[in-house]
C-alpha cells in the first residue's frame, strides 16, 4: 500500500514570497490532514478536510495561509506572502474518516520550509 | 480545549534497558490514542493506535497502556536498542474534534 506523498522535501524563500506544497492522502482515505511543526515541538493542525469539505481550519493563519482539497483526494497548501515564523515542517497526514473503528493516522515525510 | 504533555523531554539510557515514556492529556473524552515514532528530518511513522474501549496495545518490543479516567497512556519499551533513537509523541483524538493534539514528544536516545 503506498503511503502519503509529500513534494517538495526541502524548499527556500525569501520572506514575501509565495510557496506552495502538495499531498497525496492514502488510497480510500477520506480524511486528510495539514500539521505545522516547529523545530522541538509537537505538531500543530492547521487544517483537516473530509473529503473535500473543510472540517476544521480554527488554526489556520487565513490572512496568509490557504489550503484546497478539489475532488477530494490531492491537496495543496499555501502561504503568501511567507513570513520568518513559517519556518517549520508541514506534515500532511491521511486516515479513514471520523466513526469508523480504526482511524489510524498515516503521515507523509513532510516538507522542510525555511524562509529567509 | 486537549492539552496533551509528555514527560521526560528527553531520555538517554543504555543499551538493553527497558523503559517507559509517559503522555498525559487533560479531557478524558477522548476517541483514541496514537503514538508516534519520529526521526530527525523525518515525517511520523505510527507505532501502535489504542481505542478508548481498549486498555493497551501490543507490537513487539512495544506496549502501549491507556488509562482514561486518569488521562494517562505510557509506552512501554523492553530491550532497547540503538536504532529505538528517535523522538516519541502521543497523540490523542477527542470524541467531538475529529483532529490529533500532539504532545510535545519524548526524545530518546538508547547508547549502544
Amino acid at each position: 500500500e503506498a503511503g502519503v506523498a509529500q513534494s517538495p522535501r526541502y524548499k527556500i524563500i525569501e520572506k514575501r514570497q509565495s510557496v506552495a506544497f502538495w499531498c497525496n492522502p492514502i488510497s480510500g482515505h477520506a480524511t486528510l490532514y495539514w500539521y505545522q511543526q516547529i523545530l522541538g515541538q509537537g505538531p500543530k493542525l492547521l487544517i483537516q478536510f473530509q473529503n473535500n469539505g473543510v472540517v476544521d481550519d480554527s488554526q489556520l493563519p487565513k490572512d496568509r495561509f490557504s489550503a484546497e482539497r478539489l475532488k477530494g483526494v490531492d491537496s495543496t497548501l499555501k502561504i503568501q506572502p511567507a513570513k520568518l515564523e513559517d519556518s517549520a515542517v508541514y506534515l500532511c497526514a491521511s486516515s479513514l474518516e471520523f466513526g469508523r473503528v480504526n482511524t489510524e493516522a498515516f503521515f507523509g515525510q513532510g516538507t522542510r520550509l525555511t524562509v529567509v | 480545549k486537549q492539552e496533551v504533555t509528555q514527560i521526560p523531554a528527553a531520555l538517554s539510557v543504555p543499551e538493553g534497558e527497558n523503559l517507559v515514556l509517559n503522555c498525559s492529556f487533560t479531557d478524558s473524552a477522548i476517541y483514541n490514542l496514537q503514538w508516534f515514532r519520529q526521526d530527525p528530518g523525518k515525517g511520523l511513522t505510527s507505532l501502535l493506535l489504542i481505542q478508548s474501549s481498549q486498555r493497551e496495545q501490543t507490537s513487539g518490543r512495544l506496549n502501549a497502556s491507556l488509562d482514561k479516567s486518569s488521562g494517562r497512556s505510557t509506552l512501554y519499551i523492553a530491550a532497547s536498542q540503538p536504532g529505538d533513537s528517535a523522538t516519541y509523541l502521543c497523540a490523542v483524538r477527542s470524541n467531538y474534534g475529529q483532529n490529533f493534539v500532539f504532545g510535545p514528544g519524548t526524545r530518546l536516545s538508547v547508547l549502544p
